[in-house]
């Protein structure tokens, strides 16, 4: 089984920077994805790591460390349009079955204000 | 034009009665997702279909069923619904490249109201 945990809310001000962590446990583990949603609109995707470390994509970049079990959004000047529900997911239980069948976070808020 | 599209976007029913989610794509992908989105508890997997003649129970099957009746389309259906599947739906597609990092793309959601 599997469970990934991330805080419920981060509020921060136009131009900051937020970490949103993610921590998991889970019998077998691949990588961690991470997906924004707006509004209850259609969730997209941002990032995925496989391995341990730092990806970066524009202003936002993720991180892994497996030993820790452990990852990380990190959004960078911050802007109004980043405020937003950001989920991490993974495929978890080890095996190739699972691949595909992300299972979720139950998200963190961000509220980005000027 | 949408890539993965969900019909109805909103609907409104009451106990008992059947109730059908539909979701169309045209990436072309393999693999279709049902997910329930429930307030404070993320994205919870229903039912998943590798192929038109692959369909396999999520986490929260129970209650629901599915159809795949092309490889483009994918159906959800509550068979008697209750107060308690009130809830957002999506769809997602994934190409299925037979590697992890499956990349999701969803649909707009249908937002179903059981009273």
């Amino acid at each position: 089984g599997q469970s990934l945990e991330q805080p419920s809310e981060v509020t921060a001000v136009e131009g900051a920077i937020v970490q949103i962590n993610c921590t998991y446990q889970t019998s077998g583990f691949y990588g961690l994805s991470w997906y924004q949603q707006h509004d209850g609109g259609a969730p997209t995707f941002l990032s995925y790591n496989a391995l341990d470390g730092l990806e970066e994509t524009g202003r936002f970049s993720s991180f892994l460390s497996r030993s820790d079990s452990y990852g990380y959004l990190l959004l960078q000047e911050l802007q109004m349009k980043d405020s937003a529900s950001y989920f991490c997911a993974d495929e978890g239980e080890g095996t190739t079955d699972s691949w595909g069948k992300l299972q979720f976070g139950a998200g963190t808020q961000v509220v980005v204000t000027p | 034009d949408a890539d993965v599209t969900q019909t109805p976007r909103n609907r409104i029913t009451k106990t008992g009665k059947r109730i059908m989610l539909e979701c169309s794509q045209t990436k072309g992908h393999d693999r279709m997702y049902w997910y329930r989105q429930d307030p404070g508890l993320g994205l919870r997997l229903i039912y998943y279909s590798f192929d038109v003649k692959d369909i396999n129970k999520g986490e929260i099957s129970d209650g629901y069923s599915v159809s795949r009746q092309a490889q483009a389309k994918f159906s959800l259906s509550l068979e008697s619904a209750i107060p308690n599947q009130t809830a957002l739906y999506f769809c997602a597609t994934s190409d299925g490249l037979g590697t992890a990092n499956e990349k999701l793309f969803f649909g707009s959601g249908t937002q179903l109201s059981v009273l």
